[in-house]
């Protein structure tokens, strides 16, 4: 069965520091993972993925996240914070192998950037 | 570009009421999906559907329906609305779910904010 922790339920920064929130994964076989952003209010955007090519991703708004294996982790990075970048962040797992044509999410961290 | 239109945004209901949420989508999408969110618990799946006429349950859909005419509909009514229904609603569509898993981009809907009392 397919599994996705976010270790981080909030992280606080200050705007232009850098950004981490991880994530880590059980998936029987190979899988895809995503993060999504939701703003308030909103629906969620995807912001990057993983479909097993290049095991770093370079996503919208300056976010990156480096599928590693061997560690089962999917941690999303930003190099310098914006006051947009406020908002809950979804890490997402599709995995192949459970025969379900779906998505497993995270519980969400929530973002917040201090001026 | 309308993408996925959800209706109503709002919602009060009284315990054992029935409603029907809409969703539409404009993208010629195979897939679609409603979902649930809650604090603290991510999104969860209550029903997807691969195509016009194929539904399939997903990972919470007791007390939920849904059916799929139409490629671009797919409306979700609950059945006798209770307390713990009480949630925010969403519906993602995608191009394609590919093979036994999902490698696509969903798009989601802003959302259907139900309330029961």
């Amino acid at each position: 069965a397919q599994s996705v922790t976010q270790l981080d339920s909030h992280v606080s920064v200050s705007e232009g520091t850098p950004v981490l929130l991880r994530c880590n994964y059980s998936s029987s076989y190979s899988p895809s993972l995503f993060w999504y952003v939701q703003h308030p209010n909103k629906g969620l955007q995807l912001l990057l993925k993983y479909t097993s090519a290049a095991t770093l991703v370079k996503g919208i708004n300056g976010f990156e996240a480096e599928f590693k294996k061997s560690e089962t982790s999917f941690h999303l990075t930003k190099p310098s914070a914006h006051m947009s970048d406020a908002a809950e962040y979804f890490c997402v797992v599709s995995d192949p192998g459970t025969g379900r044509r779906a998505l497993t999410f995270g519980s969400g961290t929530r973002l917040q950037v201090q001026p | 570009n309308a993408g996925v239109t959800q209706t109503p945004k709002f919602q009060v209901l009284k315990t054992g009421q029935s409603m029907t949420l809409q969703c539409a989508q404009d993208m010629n999408h195979e897939y679609m999906s409603w979902y649930r969110q809650d604090p603290g618990m991510g999104l969860r799946l209550i029903h997807y559907s691969v195509g016009a006429g194929i539904t399939d349950q997903g990972e919470v859909p007791n007390g939920y329906n849904v059916s799929r005419s139409t490629t671009e509909d797919f409306p979700l009514r609950l059945l006798s609305a209770a307390p713990s229904q009480t949630s925010v609603y969403f519906c993602a569509s995608s191009y394609s779910i590919t093979g036994r898993g999902g490698t696509g981009e969903l798009f989601f809907g802003e959302g259907s904010r139900l309330t029961v009392l």
